[in-house]
């Protein structure tokens, strides 16, 4: 699994776009990009994956450059309940080692 | 997606005895399930990974004797911590990979708040 790295912390505002980087320089030609967020005393929750380019869901985008070493997660339009830790992974789908780097919290201010 | 059901949410127990947490994968077999724990305004960190119908794969520093994982189903983990102390109180997760997902593949329980007196 490819280490991360994360800013610790982030803060915004309710209603702003939040851009969160990931850089990953070591990652394989196989790995996969995937985000989760966590809310406290709960496990974390899938938000999304990508390989290369742009991905985009109902919750988030997903940029990746070319050469794939960073990604970023991108939350339009927070709102307070957008305030949790996130996390990103970088390696194979049916990769069994599956540790999770120290996140980014986020806080959302009104 | 698919649901990972944990058991308990919340146990409280003395010191000394042993506490057991389920983990469940509901509409999937999980051949591969991952124990973590946690610790305020920390990441998640790995203890084990279990593989149905093997041993567990403990990560180094984690005392296997311990933390005793079963996992004899495709459905079912389970995590005993053995004669439990204070220092072991701590947010345990269970997550489970589902290998028939096309996208998220890994999913994760709501997690066990394990406070030992």
């Amino acid at each position: 699994l490819a280490k991360t790295t994360q800013p610790i912390s982030m803060d915004s505002y309710e209603g702003q776009e939040v851009n969160i980087t990931c850089s990953h320089n070591n990652i394989a030609t196989n790995d996969y990009i995937t985000w989760y967020q966590q809310f406290p005393s709960q496990g974390p929750r899938f938000i999304i994956q990508g390989y290369k380019t742009k991905v985009t869901n109902e919750v988030a985008s997903l940029f990746i450059p070319a050469d794939r070493k960073s990604s970023t997660l991108s939350l339009p339009r927070v709102s307070l309940s957008d305030t949790a830790v996130y996390y990103c992974l970088v390696g194979e789908t049916n990769n069994n080692d599956m540790r999770f780097g120290a996140g980014t919290r986020l806080t959302v201010k009104p | 997606g698919a649901v990972v059901s944990q058991h308990p949410s919340r146990v409280i127990c003395k010191s000394g005895t042993s506490v057991k947490i389920e983990c469940r994968s509901l509409d999937f077999q999980a051949t591969t399930m991952f124990w973590y724990r946690q610790f305020p305004k920390q990441s998640l960190m790995l203890m084990a990974t279990s593989n149905e119908g093997s041993k567990a794969t403990y990560e180094q520093g984690v005392e296997k004797d311990k933390f005793l994982i079963n996992h004899a189903s495709l459905t079912l983990s389970t995590l005993t911590v053995t004669s439990a102390h204070p220092e072991d109180s701590s947010f345990y997760i269970c997550s489970a990979r589902d290998p028939g997902a096309t996208n998220e593949k890994l999913f994760f329980g709501s997690g066990t708040q394990l406070s030992v007196l």
